[in-house]
C-alpha cells in the first residue's frame, strides 16, 4: 500500500506571497491532519479533516486554511506569508472514523519544507 | 491543557548501551499514548503505542508501558544500534483527532 504523499517536497517563497501544499492520504484513510514543525515550537497541530469537513483546529491565525476533497486528498493554504512560517509541514492520515477515537495511529508523509525569504 | 513533557536531549550513547527516554503527560481524559521516531530528512514513523493503562507497546526492541498512576510512558531499549540514531517524540491523543507532541529527544549512538 502506498504511504502518505506530499507535494511539493521543497518550496521557497517570498514574504507576502501565498502557498498551497498538497497531501494524498493512504488509500482508505478518510481522516487527514496537518502539523507544523519548527525548531523553536516543535510539532504543532494545525487542523484535521474528515469527509471534507474540518473537525478540529489548532491555535494558528486565519492565514492558515485547508480543505479536503471527496477523494480524501487535502490541501493547506497559507496566505500573506511571514518569515516565521518557514517550517516543515507534515500531513498525516488515519483510519479515524466519524466518532471520536483516540487509538488510531496517524501515518505521516515526508513533509513539505517551506522556506520564506 | 493537554501536554507531554520529554526528557531534554541530546542523548549520546555507545552501541549496545541501554536507552531510556522519560515521558510524562497531562491530560483531561484517558489518552492513547504513542512514540514516534524521525530519521534525518524524513517524516515521523510510529514506533509503538498503548491505548489504556498498563498496556505495554513494543516494536523493534523498544518498549514503553502506560502508567496511569505516574502519568508516564517511558521509552526503553536494552541494546541500541547506530541505526537507532534519530529524534524520538512522545505524543498523546484524546478523542479530538489531534496528536499533542513532546519537544523531541535527539539520540545519537556511536559505534
Amino acid at each position: 500500500k502506498a504511504g502518505v504523499t506530499q507535494t511539493p517536497r521543497y518550496l521557497i517563497k517570498t514574504r507576502g506571497q501565498q502557498v498551497t501544499l498538497s497531501c494524498s492520504p493512504i488509500s482508505g484513510h478518510r481522516s487527514v491532519s496537518w502539523y507544523q514543525q519548527t525548531p523553536g515550537q516543535g510539532l504543532q497541530f494545525l487542523f484535521e479533516y474528515f469527509s471534507e469537513t474540518q473537525r478540529n483546529k489548532g491555535n494558528f491565525p486565519g492565514r492558515f486554511s485547508g480543505r479536503q476533497f471527496s477523494n480524501s486528498r487535502s490541501e493547506m493554504n497559507v496566505s500573506t506569508l511571514e518569515l516565521g512560517d518557514s517550517a516543515l509541514y507534515l500531513c498525516a492520515s488515519s483510519l479515524a472514523g466519524p466518532m471520536g477515537r483516540s487509538s488510531y495511529e496517524q501515518y505521516f508523509g515526508p513533509g513539505t519544507r517551506l522556506t520564506v525569504t | 491543557g493537554d501536554s507531554v513533557t520529554q526528557m531534554e536531549g541530546p542523548v549520546t550513547l555507545s552501541e549496545e548501551a541501554f536507552l531510556t527516554i522519560n515521558c510524562t503527560y497531562t491530560a483531561t481524559g484517558y489518552p492513547s499514548l504513542f512514540w514516534y521516531v524521525q530519521y534525518p530528512g524524513e517524516g515521523l514513523q510510529l514506533l509503538l503505542k498503548a491505548t489504556k493503562a498498563d498496556d505495554k507497546g513494543s516494536n523493534k526492541g523498544f518498549e514503553a508501558t502506560y502508567r496511569k498512576e505516574t502519568t508516564s510512558f517511558h521509552l526503553e531499549k536494552g541494546s541500541v544500534q547506530v541505526s537507532d540514531s534519530a529524534v524520538y517524540f512522545c505524543a498523546l491523543s484524546l478523542n479530538d483527532y489531534k496528536l499533542s507532541f513532546g519537544a523531541g529527544t535527539t539520540v545519537t549512538v556511536r559505534a
